[in-house]
């Protein structure tokens, strides 16, 4: 059973530029988080997605935007990078037809923004 | 969400019970206590949750205090693998069930 799947790894990008970050669910989840984790801070969130819809958001700007795909997978865009971007960007998912349950984590995927 | 406080780091050693702690004064009466930890440059991995009653799992046991403001989180038998920082969180379910809220945690050194 595959867990919590991002792509890429790793990514360099150079300020202005646009980025797209990927992440498939762990079997059995329809609902993705995600969240992004600067260097030395905990994990911040940023937007979660349910039934294909933008479900909260955290207190980002709209250059960050999302989208979910019919089979639960999900990617995070963000627009114009700015060097602050720089960061493990990690996606979580959950079920969300349970009252009580845990969220499972990715191994994130490392941004440089130069 | 309610806010939580940790120490910002502890030390044990290794074979020896480590026990962190949270104070989440604030906890509302339908709010969940989650612990998480983050291993260096992995995602965070689940490890326990409860409401209000002691809950344990194969990797640690939670023990929340009566009148819910503070919980304990006891690793039985650290291990140098058992290194990372740790997270305590209470979220409300079913609303927010993949939202969490992280704070600085504390980072656990378990030392040989």
């Amino acid at each position: 059973d595959a867990g919590v799947t991002q792509s890429p790894t790793h990514l360099i990008k150079t300020r202005g530029q646009q980025v797209t970050l990927r992440c498939s669910p762990k079997s059995g989840h329809d609902t993705v988080s995600w969240y992004q984790q600067a260097l030395g801070q905990g994990p911040q969130f940023i937007f979660q997605y349910y039934e294909e819809e933008e479900r909260q958001r955290g207190n980002f700007p709209d250059r960050f935007s999302g989208h979910q795909f019919p089979n639960y997978s999900s990617e995070l865009n963000v627009n114009a990078l700015l060097l602050g971007d720089s960061a493990l960007y990690l996606c979580a998912s959950s079920w969300g037809g349970a009252s009580n349950t845990e969220a499972f984590f990715g191994q994130g995927t490392r941004l440089t923004v130069v | 969400d309610a806010k939580t406080t940790q120490p910002p780091s502890m030390d044990c050693a290794e074979g020896r019970a480590a026990n962190l702690p949270c104070n989440h004064s604030t906890i509302s009466g339908n709010e969940y206590v989650y612990w998480y930890r983050q291993i260096h440059s992995q995602g965070p991995q689940y490890i326990i949750h409860g409401l209000k009653n002691n809950e344990t799992n194969e990797m640690a046991s939670l023990i929340i205090t009566e009148d819910r403001k503070s919980s304990t989180l006891i690793l039985p038998h650290a291990t140098l693998r058992d290194t990372a920082v740790y997270y305590c969180i209470v979220r409300v379910t079913p609303s927010n069930t993949g939202k969490l809220i992280f704070g600085q945690g504390t980072t656990l050194q378990v030392k040989p």
